[in-house]
This record gives C-alpha cells, sequence and structure tokens, in this order.
C-alpha cells in the first residue's frame, strides 16, 4: 500500500502566485487533515475534513483553501502566496475521525516563497 | 496555557542511555495519548499508543500516563543511534472530536 501520497515534494513559488498541493490516500479513511510545519512551532493543523464533502478550519488557515470532493483526495490551495506561506506542509489521514485514530501522514512537501 | 506542553530539547544522549521524554496537557477530556516519531525529511509515524493511565511497553520503548497530573512519558531503554529522530507527542478527547493536538516534538540525538 502506498498509504498517503504527496506532491509535489518540493516547490518554489514566487510571491503572489498560486497553487495547489495534493494528497492521495489508499486506505479509505474517512478523514483527512493538512498541517503545517515550521521550526518551533511544531505542527499546526490548517483545514481537516471529516468525510468527503465536508471541510473545516484548524489552527491557522488564511491565506488557504481545501478541496474534498472525493474521499480519496484532499486538495490544498494557496492563492496568492506569500514568504510567510514557507513551510513543510503535511497531509495525514485516519478511519474515523476519532482519538483512538492512528493518523498516517505523508512524506511532506517542502515550499518555498521567495 | 497551550493545550500540550513538551520540552523542545534538543536532547542529547550517549549511546545505551534510557531516554525520558515529556508532556504535559490542561484538559481533562484528553482520553488518547500517542507518540510519533519523525526522523529528518519524513513526515511523522506512530510509535506508541495508549489510553489508560499506567504504562505501556513495546520493546526498548515505555508509554506512561498519568491522567491525575496530566502527565505523560516516553521511556527509551538502551538507547541507540537509529532513535535519533524528533519526538511528538500527540493527545485526542475522541468522540466527535476528530483533531489530535500535538506537541511541539523534542530533537532526539543518540550519540555512537
Amino acid at each position: 500500500n502506498a498509504g498517503v501520497t504527496q506532491t509535489p515534494k518540493f516547490q518554489v513559488l514566487k510571491t503572489g502566485q498560486s497553487m495547489t498541493l495534493q494528497c492521495a490516500q489508499d486506505m479509505n479513511h474517512n478523514s483527512m487533515y493538512w498541517y503545517r510545519q515550521d521550526p518551533g512551532m511544531g505542527l499546526r493543523l490548517i483545514y481537516y475534513s471529516a468525510s468527503e464533502g465536508t471541510t473545516d478550519k484548524g489552527e491557522v488557515p488564511d491565506g488557504y483553501n481545501v478541496s474534498r470532493l472525493k474521499k480519496q483526495n484532499f486538495l490544498l490551495g494557496l492563492e496568492s502566496a506569500a514568504p510567510s506561506q514557507t513551510s513543510v506542509y503535511f497531509c495525514a489521514s485516519s478511519y474515523v475521525g476519532g482519538g483512538e485514530d492512528v493518523y498516517t501522514f505523508g512524506s511532506g512537501t517542502r515550499l518555498t516563497v521567495v | 496555557q497551550k493545550e500540550v506542553e513538551q520540552d523542545p530539547g534538543p536532547l542529547s544522549v550517549p549511546e545505551g542511555a534510557i531516554v525520558s521524554l515529556n508532556c504535559t496537557y490542561s484538559n481533562s477530556a484528553f482520553q488518547y495519548f500517542m507518540w510519533y516519531r519523525q526522523y529528518s525529511r519524513k513526515g511523522p509515524e506512530l510509535l506508541m499508543y495508549t489510553y489508560s493511565s499506567g504504562n505501556k511497553e513495546d520493546g526498548r520503548f515505555t508509554a506512561q500516563v498519568d491522567k491525575s497530573s496530566k502527565y505523560i512519558s516516553l521511556f527509551i531503554r538502551d538507547s541507540q543511534p537509529s532513535d535519533s529522530a524528533t519526538y511528538l507527542c500527540a493527545i485526542g478527547s475522541g468522540g466527535s472530536n476528530y483533531k489530535l493536538t500535538f506537541g511541539k516534538g523534542t530533537l532526539l540525538t543518540v550519540n555512537p
């Protein structure tokens, strides 16, 4: 099983450009999440989706949008990239979404905004 | 007060040492306690999971939960250079609350 696959692995954007980070899971998980990880800040939740077609804001949603049109895919969009969005982005998924579930993480997307 | 506090370290120990990693939390509704390990330039992966007070062992790793003190620990016995990674505690309340709350992570280096 591939688990959680994130594309691209690396990306450099210019300020103001837009892009979409893609996440796919093949475990039939109900819930999916987008985190960003910055030095000294830990993992911060951007958006999550409890089920196909639903999304909710996390701790740091400003400047991002998401889409969960299919159960296996969760897309993170940057409408107008800013240097403050330079970070490592992780997608994760879990089966039910309760605290008993194990999160499976992707390997990350390293984004640099110049 | 943040919901989950974790000493970021860094922590450097010699090979064979016993390592203790700790987190405190503030919300008594938390019921599920996990430790994730993250190697450099990789995503976090689950290391240990427990939902009750007490100890849980898995090989060289022991997860300890004290709900009365809102304190969780991860012990690593006979530490190896391959244990060098960032360790993140993660806590969940279950039910309709979908989100885990992560600590900031402790960077551990085990020196040969």
